[in-house]
C-alpha cells in the first residue's frame, strides 16, 4: 500500500511570499496520478491539480504543481489572504486513492 | 461542474449502521466515478472507498473492507455509502466526491454523522 508524506506539517508565511509544500510517495506513482486539494474550514476540499501539474477549472495560475516518480511539489507563487488553508495531495492511480496527511499553510 | 448534493445529518447508536445519500445534478453516472471521504473532527481526509457506477464494480480502503458498501442507482443519478458497526470514532463528515479520473473536482456539501450511546 501507498504511503503519501507531506511536509511540512505546518507552514507560516506572509501574504505576498511563496509557498512550497511537498508530498513525498513510498513508491513510484503511475502516471504521475497525484492531485492536490485545498480545503477551508468548514468547507470540502477543492481540487486545484491533477496529473501532478496540470490546473483544475477555475484554478488561478499562482499554484502550480510540479514532480514525478515520488517527489511532487505544490507551489504558490505569491500568497494571497484567501490560500491560508489546509493543503492534502492524494494519489488516484491505482485501486486505492490515499491521502496525504496534509500540510496546514498558516498566516504569520 | 457537477452538483452533488447529500442527504443531512445523522446520529446513531453503536453498532448500528448508517447510510449517507448523494445525488448528482445530472447524468453523470456515465462518466463519472463516485468515492466517499470521511473527516473526523480536527483530523485530515481518509479515503473510503468509489463506485463506477458504469461498471457497477466499488473498491474500498483496507480499513473499511467487511463494513462499507457503496451503490449506485443510474436511474435516480444517485450513489450511497452504508457504514456498519459504527463505533464512536465513525463520528465524522462524510462526503462524496465525483470525478472523470483526473481528480475529484465535484464534491457534496458533507453530512456529519454523529455515534453516540
Amino acid at each position: 500500500e501507498i504511503v503519501l508524506t507531506q511536509s511540512p506539517g505546518t507552514l507560516s508565511l506572509s501574504p505576498g511570499e511563496r509557498a512550497t509544500l511537498s508530498c513525498r510517495a513510498s513508491q513510484s506513482l503511475t502516471s504521475n496520478y497525484l492531485a492536490w486539494y485545498q480545503q477551508k474550514v468548514g468547507q470540502a476540499p477543492r481540487l486545484l491539480i491533477y496529473g501532478a501539474s496540470s490546473r483544475a477549472t477555475g484554478i488561478p495560475d499562482r499554484f502550480s504543481g510540479s514532480g514525478s516518480g515520488t517527489d511532487f511539489t505544490l507551489t504558490i507563487s505569491r500568497l494571497e489572504p484567501e490560500d491560508f488553508a489546509v493543503y492534502y495531495c492524494q494519489q488516484y492511480g491505482r485501486s486505492l486513492y490515499i491521502f496525504g496527511q496534509g500540510t496546514k499553510l498558516e498566516m504569520k | 461542474q457537477v452538483q452533488l448534493v447529500q442527504s443531512g445529518a445523522e446520529v446513531k447508536k453503536p453498532g448500528s449502521a448508517v447510510k449517507v445519500s448523494c445525488k448528482a445534478s445530472g447524468d453523470i453516472f456515465t462518466s463519472h466515478t463516485i468515492s466517499w471521504v470521511r473527516q473526523a473532527p480536527g483530523q485530515g481526509l481518509e479515503w473510503m472507498g468509489r463506485i463506477i457506477p458504469t461498471l457497477n464494480v466499488a473498491n474500498y480502503a483496507p480499513t473499511f473492507q467487511g463494513r462499507v458498501t457503496i451503490t449506485a442507482a443510474k436511474s435516480t443519478n444517485t450513489a450511497y455509502m452504508e457504514l456498519s458497526s459504527l463505533r464512536s470514532d465513525d463520528t465524522a463528515v462524510y462526503y462524496c466526491a465525483g470525478g472523470v479520473g483526473f481528480g475529484d473536482e465535484s464534491w457534496g456539501q458533507g453530512t456529519l454523522v454523529t455515534v453516540s450511546s
